[in-house]
């Protein structure tokens, strides 16, 4: 099955400065990388995804890029705010057939300091 | 509209007790899926019910079942509880399409086995 690697597992940042997260992925198979926002208390929350067919997305402040051919795809945050906050999370899944079973990576928990 | 709702949110057993867990989907979600998020880890699936029909099962024991009703609520059961299965238990629903888009968790039921 499915292996998803997420690095660093945790990230402490300045506000204002960039953050950087990184996931491997084991199935070449797989077309559809989302990425999850946990907050205390609540389930994860998607925020941004990528499929196979695409090497980035941006939307404001989040873009995410995938390396099809290393099996890598990465979470990137600008000018980082303390609301930012919260454990993130990247999956990989096959979609399409009728079903959707994201594999979840170990998380991120990324700091932001005022 | 409401999102996914769980209940309860928390729960307190102990060891070699039942537990039942619910789970409700957005409306016009038809599949549901259940995930145990055990602290400091990611999300790790355990089922997945479609129109009432299981799609999909992880690495989880027989002490792990669930149900689909036609409302397509949904309900966990695990049997004979041990410390181990002390968790945030997810429980996520995805629209008819089953597309990535539709993946939504509720904010959990947090499980503690004493």
């Amino acid at each position: 099955g499915e292996n998803v690697e997420q690095h660093p597992s945790t990230l402490s940042v300045q506000e204002g400065d960039s953050a950087v997260i990184k996931c491997t992925y084991s199935d070449s198979a797989s077309n559809y990388f989302p990425w999850y926002k946990q907050e205390l208390g609540k389930g994860p929350q998607l925020i941004i995804d990528i499929r196979s067919n695409v090497g980035e997305k941006k939307d404001q402040r989040i873009a995410v890029t995938l390396n099809k051919t290393a099996k890598h795809f990465s979470l990137h945050i600008t000018e980082t705010q303390p609301e930012d906050s919260a454990v993130y999370f990247c999956a990989a899944s096959i979609e399409g057939g009728g079903s959707y079973i994201p594999t979840f990576g170990r998380g991120t928990s990324l700091i932001v300091h005022p | 509209d409401a999102g996914v709702t769980q209940s309860p949110t928390h729960l307190i057993k102990t060891r070699g007790q039942h537990v039942t867990l619910r789970c409700s989907p957005i409306s016009g979600h038809k599949s549901v899926s259940w995930y145990q998020q055990v602290l400091g880890q990611g999300p790790q699936f355990i089922f997945q019910y479609y129109e009432k029909e299981e799609r999909g099962r992880g690495n989880f024991p027989d002490r792990f079942s669930a149900r689909q009703f036609p409302n397509y609520s949904s309900e966990l059961n695990v049997n004979a509880l041990l410390l181990g299965d002390s968790a945030l238990y997810l429980c996520a629903s995805s629209p008819p399409d089953m597309t990535g888009y539709g993946y939504t968790f509720g904010s959990g039921t947090r499980l503690t086995v004493v």
